[in-house]
């Protein structure tokens, strides 16, 4: 079954210091791997994907990720951690052989950042 | 400018009624989605749409009903048969293609 764990529920960086949110998955074919970030009461909002190619991803606000197969991972990095960074992110997984002609997005749980001056 | 819209924001409902919530999109996307987000458990597909006058049941279908009469509009209706409403429920649409979902601001449903 596919699935989507992020393993931390929450994470706490010091400002400056450099920040990663874990993201492990499990899909039958080749996965397309998304983060979104969401703040208090808002909608997600697109951070970066990795759909083929390069395995390190560039987005948004100064975020990346490193696509891994061996290990299933798909962790969110960033090297300078901002106190405005604070908010719930989530990893998703998009499978092509589940639901829909392009599959359906498949959410962790999210992990909540908290970055501290 | 293009986006996904949402209404209400926030929406109070007496036990018993059903209420409909608005998701209207003008990014000229085939595919629309539901979703329904509780702390702690992530976000819950509830009914998604490829293409107009064609809906799937989700996960989390029960109690729930959708239309997709037009492109750009996915309305939900939350019954009387849904037992846990109070919820944020959230509305996506995307592209043909593997690409990214875009999102609404959500709407938080609360049950009086």
């Amino acid at each position: 079954a596919q699935s989507v764990a992020q393993p931390e529920d929450q994470v706490n960086v010091a400002e400056g210091n450099p920040l990663t949110v874990k993201c492990t998955y499990s899909v039958s074919g080749n996965p397309y791997l998304f983060w979104y970030v969401q703040y208090p009461n808002r909608g997600l909002q697109f951070l970066l994907k990795y759909i083929t190619g390069d395995n390190l991803v560039k987005g948004s606000y100064g975020f990346e990720a490193e696509f891994n197969k061996s290990q299933t991972s798909f962790h969110l990095k960033k090297p300078s951690a901002l106190v405005s960074d604070s908010a719930l992110y989530f990893c998703a997984v998009r499978d092509p052989n589940y639901g829909g002609s392009q599959g359906n997005l498949i959410f962790g749980k999210g992990t909540k950042l908290s970055v501290k001056p | 400018d293009g986006g996904i819209t949402q209404s209400p924001k926030y929406l109070f409902r007496k036990e018993g009624q059903n209420v409909t919530l608005s998701c209207e999109q003008n990014l000229n996307h085939d595919a629309m989605y539901w979703y329904r987000q509780d702390p702690g458990q992530g976000l819950r597909l509830i009914y998604y749409s490829q293409i107009v006058n064609d809906f799937q049941k989700g996960d989390i279908a029960e109690g729930y009903s959708v239309s997709r009469e037009k492109k750009e509009s996915f309305p939900l209706t939350v019954t009387s048969a849904q037992k846990n409403p109070t919820a944020f429920y959230l509305c996506a649409s995307s592209a043909q293609g593997p690409g990214e979902l875009f999102f609404g601001e959500g709407s938080r449903l609360t049950v009086l």
